[in-house]
């Protein structure tokens, strides 16, 4: 039914390796956001977008880094920097800031 | 500081009972508050918020600012109510959506 689509499901990286998540939509939505979810910590926001070609670290952001260089997506690379990649990412958007937002099916990173 | 609390990991209870999960939250100004909810092999969805004042499958939440909470209540639970569920703040200050760590209800047949 499209809304958020995140690619792939399941990703595991090498020593060093950096990796792209991919996250795309087409609810015409202008914020877009990802985060961590590990268990018993909840979500923790990693970066957000709230316009294109403009996005602001959130509280989790040292080894990651995004871009938004289209409306449509909003891509995430975990880099060799992040030293604790294996967790389960979901990215999100919606119509503004305090709107609701909503949610793809997550990818699940794990280190070979 | 800015925090959304929910003190309790894990919350189970038989079918019929009432439902209540806590969120106390932690914010200097009018808070904008949500319930988001996670079925199994299902994507996290906005459950309720409470400017809405809605009651969404039998469940309300009601902002007590007196006592910074927006606990999730349901009458009589339901199997298909089992899920994890977070509570959110929005923060006009930052722009963000701040979680709290979710609870995982449990109901039993």
């Amino acid at each position: 039914d499209g809304g958020i689509t995140q690619s792939p499901k399941y990703l595991f990286r090498k020593e060093g390796q950096n990796v792209t998540l991919s996250c795309e939509q087409n609810l015409n939505h202008d914020a877009m956001y990802w985060y961590r979810q590990d268990p018993g910590q909840g979500l923790r926001l990693i970066y957000y977008s709230q316009i294109v070609n403009d996005f602001q670290k959130g509280d989790i952001a040292e080894g990651y880094s995004v871009s938004r260089e289209k409306k449509e997506s909003f891509p995430l690379t975990v880099t060799s920097a992040q030293k604790n990649p294996t967790a389960f990412y979901l990215c999100a958007s919606s119509m503004g800031e305090v709107q609701p937002q909503h949610f793809g099916d997550g990818t699940r990173l794990s280190i070979l | 500081a800015q925090r959304v609390t929910q003190p309790e990991k894990l919350l189970s209870v038989f079918k019929g009972a009432p439902v209540e999960l806590k969120c106390n939250y932690s914010y200097s100004g009018s808070p904008e508050l949500f319930w988001y909810v996670q079925y199994s092999r299902q994507r996290l969805q906005l459950l309720l918020r409470h400017i809405s004042r809605e009651s969404i499958k039998g469940f309300t939440a009601d902002l007590n600012k007196g006592e910074t909470s927006f606990h999730l209540k349901k009458p009589f639970a339901q199997e298909e109510d089992s899920a994890m569920y977070y509570c959110a703040l929005f923060s006009s200050n930052t722009g963000k959506l701040i979680f709290g760590q979710g609870t995982t209800l449990q109901v039993k047949p």
